[in-house]
């Protein structure tokens, strides 16, 4: 079975431009999360979903980030304009519907370089 | 914040040893799961534990669960060079976020060498 896709693996843009990562997750995961990792912060849960719904965008550092999921199987987060700090691994993980304490699944993450 | 604190931040040990990781937290949890990141990649269930568990088992991994003291241990035993990687413990809230929402520890090193 295919796991979780990210897309692009790598990415590196100037300050200032528009990024978007993209994510397919696992055919029939009701949960949808996208995490930001550095060295310094850690793994931080930004945003997730539930059958494509929002439910908690806390952890949405800036308005400059936005995230949709626009059907099951696709979501993007986007961040406009972007700025060095942004820097990070960012990693989008999916998890079914049934019961509490589902594992996640991750992908592999995009590697994000802001100039 | 809830985030786990992991210790040790750094291990190194020899093949064949065994490896022991402590993960603490803040506030009451539901489960409690285990996670393994391998370098450039994303991180993979090893198990969870379940707040009314005190002991785990899977393969070469013991997980250990002490609610009073909100702590928890990782253990993988007769480890292998292709152990190395990170490891990340990760807990629930179901007072305040819910099952689904997890907040992940700082994560220990591991580094296991031939």
């Amino acid at each position: 079975d295919a796991g979780v896709i990210q897309s692009p693996r790598h990415e590196v843009t100037e300050m200032g431009q528009e990024v978007t990562l993209r994510c397919k997750p696992i055919s029939g995961h009701d949960y949808l999360f996208w995490y930001r990792q550095t060295m310094m912060r850690g793994l931080e849960l930004l945003i997730y979903f539930n059958n494509n719904v929002p439910i908690d965008d806390s952890g949405m550092p800036e308005d400059r980030f936005s995230a949709k999921m626009p059907n099951a199987s696709f979501s993007t987060l986007k961040i406009q304009p972007s700025e060095p700090r942004d820097s990070a691994v960012y990693f989008c993980a999916s998890s079914p519907r049934t019961g509490p304490g589902q594992p996640q699944h991750f992908g592999d993450g995009t590697r994000l370089s802001i100039l | 914040s809830q985030q786990g604190e992991e210790d040790p931040q750094a291990l190194s040990i020899q093949e064949g040893e065994n490896a022991t990781m402590n993960c603490s937290y803040k506030t009451s949890i539901n489960n409690l799961q285990w996670y393994r990141q391998n370098s450039g990649r994303g991180l993979v269930h090893l198990i969870l534990i379940r707040s009314n568990e005190r002991e785990k088992h899977s393969g070469r991994l013991r997980v250990t669960l002490d609610t009073s003291k909100k702590s928890s241990s990782l253990l993988i035993t007769a480890s292998r060079a292709a152990d190395t990687a990170s490891y990340f413990c990760a807990t629930d809230d179901p007072l305040t976020t819910g099952f689904q929402k997890l907040v992940f520890g700082t994560g220990t090193r591991l580094l296991v060498s031939p």
